[in-house]
């Protein structure tokens, strides 16, 4: 079973480029969510998608943009990127929003911008 | 301060140990508790479950919680080399208006190495 599947894996970009990450689950779950870890800092929340059809900003939003375009994918995308959001970055998925749900992640996009 | 603080370690015990990880927390309204180990280079993966206080024993696996003290713990029985990873408390709960609410507060997870 594939469960999050997130491209690419690793990417480098120069300041101001801009660039999408792509998410895509085979669980039919309904709700599904960007994060991005940094050292010391923990998973943080960018964005998430309650259900198809709607997104809704996290913890840390700025910089970001993101399309929920079906159930099964979400994507993540960076209009034009600063050093600071050089960071690993995991989809993750869940049945619903509902407290208690279990948070399934994706193996982490590995993001450097220089 | 941050709602969920965890200590960083790293931690590093021999083989066979009893590891114990803990985080505190600020916000009253968590009330399910989880923990996560990722490997390196890899996603975080859901390792134990609780809500409410209590505790939960899976293996060599415990999680404790204790809701009055704002205190949560993992201990690891019988430690292996293949524990070595990095563990993330995380918690989620209701609003003061009882809307439940899924998204997950990270602690900013201990780093264990266990040693042959």
């Amino acid at each position: 079973n594939a469960g999050v599947t997130q491209t690419p894996k690793f990417q480098v970009l120069k300041t101001g480029q801009s660039m999408t990450l792509q998410c895509a689950q085979d669980m039919n779950h309904n709700s599904m969510y960007w994060y991005r870890q940094d050292p010391g800092m923990g998973l943080r929340l960018i964005y998430y998608s309650a259900s198809e059809g709607t997104t809704d900003k996290g913890e840390v939003p700025n910089g970001y943009n993101v399309s929920r375009l079906n159930k099964r994918e979400f994507s993540l995308r960076l209009e034009s990127a600063a050093p600071s959001q050089t960071s690993v970055y995991f989809c993750a998925s869940s049945v619903g929003l509902a407290t208690g749900n279990t948070i399934y992640f994706g193996e982490g996009s590995w993001l450097t911008v220089v | 301060q941050k709602e969920v603080e965890q200590d960083p370690g790293p931690l590093s015990v021999p083989e066979g140990a009893i590891v114990s990880l803990n985080c505190t927390y600020s916000n009253s309204a968590f009330q399910y508790f989880m923990w996560y180990r990722q490997y390196s280079r890899k996603g975080p993966e859901l390792l134990m479950y609780t809500y409410s206080s209590g505790n939960k024993e899976d293996g060599r696996f415990t999680a404790q919680v204790d809701k009055s003290s704002k205190y949560i713990s993992l201990f690891i029985r019988d430690s292996q080399p293949s524990d070595s990873a990095t563990y993330l408390c995380a918690m989620s709960g209701t609003n003061a208006g009882g809307t439940s609410y899924g998204k997950l507060t990270f602690g900013q997870g201990t780093i264990l190495t266990v040693h042959p």
